[in-house]
Formats: structure tokens, C-alpha cells, sequence
């Protein structure tokens, strides 16, 4: 089982900052990586697939990159609505599909 | 839109077998690959499992020997079943859809189910 290692654990941020979260594989998984977003009570959205690619609708404040084993989340500048956890995924081993254990984006 | 919506007990008795459908509207189910994620509360997400449209199934090897998921083309739904059910098993249980195995882009809201006598 591929293991999805993310950092920081929770991360301090103003509005109209930018934050960068890390995730890292325990081995590669080439371009086969998503993002989430979940808000308190709400399931997770998917912002992220191939690693790079926004899904429709994600606003291009939001960017991933990276392949192999790392990988980053980058939102250029926090809007009030940004705050939330976000879940990196593999699936390019699979069963099972993994995900990382989040990091919450909280305001500063 | 694809909109998907699980249903089933909110409450389930220890060693019983927890059952969840997921209706889906929208779209037919006769496309996507159909997954199982769950949540503990507080806690990360779990992937417990997908059914393609064509009955292919896989599991999470951690749950393997307790879980199936099958699909009712006529009725547009899918389900889970997981059977000998413990307190480890309490979580929020989300259904999914997406057109890869990783790539979730519809879910439903989730739905609690607790494991209690």
C-alpha cells in the first residue's frame, strides 16, 4: 500500500496570502495524484487531478504540481471561502486508493 | 449534473451487517467507476471501494473479506454491504462517482452510520 505523507499538519494563513502544502508518496506514482477540498459538513471536492490539472470550476488560484513521489498544492491568494482541509490521493497503485491525512488551512 | 444521494440505517448493532444504497440522478450509472469512501468523525478519508458499470469490483485488501458493492443498473443505484460490523466501523460513508478509480468528482453528502448496541 502506497502511504501519502502530507505537511504540514496545519498551516496559518492570512487572507490574500499564499499557502503551499506538501504531499509526499512512499513511492512513485508518477502524475497520478488529486487534491480535495472539505469543508466542516460538506464532502470533499476535487480541485486537483493528474497532478495539475483543475477540475471544472476550480478557480486558478489553485495550482498542483510535481510527480513522482513530490507533490505541492499552491493557492496563490487565500480567499475567506479557501479555508478548509485538504486531502492529497494516489491512484496509480491501487487497491487500495490512498489518501493523505490532510492539512487544515486555517486563518492566521 | 451528476448528484448522488446514500440512504440506509443511521444506527447498526455490533457483528450485524451494515447496508447503504447510493441513487444516482443526472446521469446513468452506466458509466463512471462507483465508490465507497468513508470517514471517521474528526478523523481522514478511507477508500472502501468502486464497482465499474460493467460489475468489475475492487476492495480495499483491509476490508476485503467483509465488504461488496453491486449495482442495479435498472434502479440507477448502487450499494455497499459490510458485514461483521464493530465501533471501528462508526463513520460518515460517502458515496462517489468519477471517471477513473482515483478521480472523485461527485458525491453525495455522506451519511453517518453508527455501530452501537
Amino acid at each position: 500500500e502506497i502511504v501519502m505523507t502530507q505537511s504540514p499538519a496545519t498551516l496559518s494563513v492570512s487572507p490574500g496570502e499564499r499557502a503551499t502544502l506538501s504531499c509526499r508518496a512512499s513511492q512513485s506514482v508518477s502524475d497520478n495524484l488529486a487534491w480535495y477540498q472539505q469543508k466542516p459538513g460538506q464532502p470533499p471536492r476535487l480541485l486537483i487531478f493528474g497532478a495539475s490539472t483543475r477540475d471544472t470550476g476550480i478557480p486558478a488560484r489553485f495550482s498542483g504540481s510535481g510527480s513522482g513521489r513530490e507533490f505541492t498544492l499552491t493557492i496563490s491568494s487565500l480567499q475567506s471561502e479557501d479555508f478548509a482541509v485538504f486531502y492529497c490521493q494516489q491512484y496509480y497503485d491501487w487497491p487500495p486508493v490512498t489518501f493523505g491525512q490532510g492539512t487544515k488551512v486555517e486563518m492566521k | 449534473q451528476v448528484q448522488l444521494q446514500e440512504s440506509g440505517p443511521g444506527l447498526v448493532k455490533p457483528s450485524e451487517t451494515l447496508s447503504l444504497t447510493c441513487t444516482v440522478s443526472g446521469g446513468s450509472i452506466n458509466s463512471y467507476y462507483w465508490t465507497w469512501i468513508r470517514q471517521p468523525p474528526g478523523k481522514g478519508l478511507e477508500w472502501i471501494g468502486y464497482i465499474y458499470y460493467s460489475g468489475t469490483t475492487k476492495y480495499n485488501p483491509s476490508l476485503k473479506s467483509r465488504v461488496a458493492i453491486s449495482l442495479d443498473s435498472s434502479k440507477n443505484q448502487f450499494s455497499l454491504k459490510l458485514t461483521s460490523v464493530t465501533a471501528a466501523d462508526t463513520a460518515i460513508y460517502y458515496c462517489a462517482g468519477g471517471p477513473t478509480v482515483g478521480v472523485v468528482f461527485a458525491w453525495g453528502q455522506g451519511t453517518l452510520v453508527t455501530v452501537s448496541s
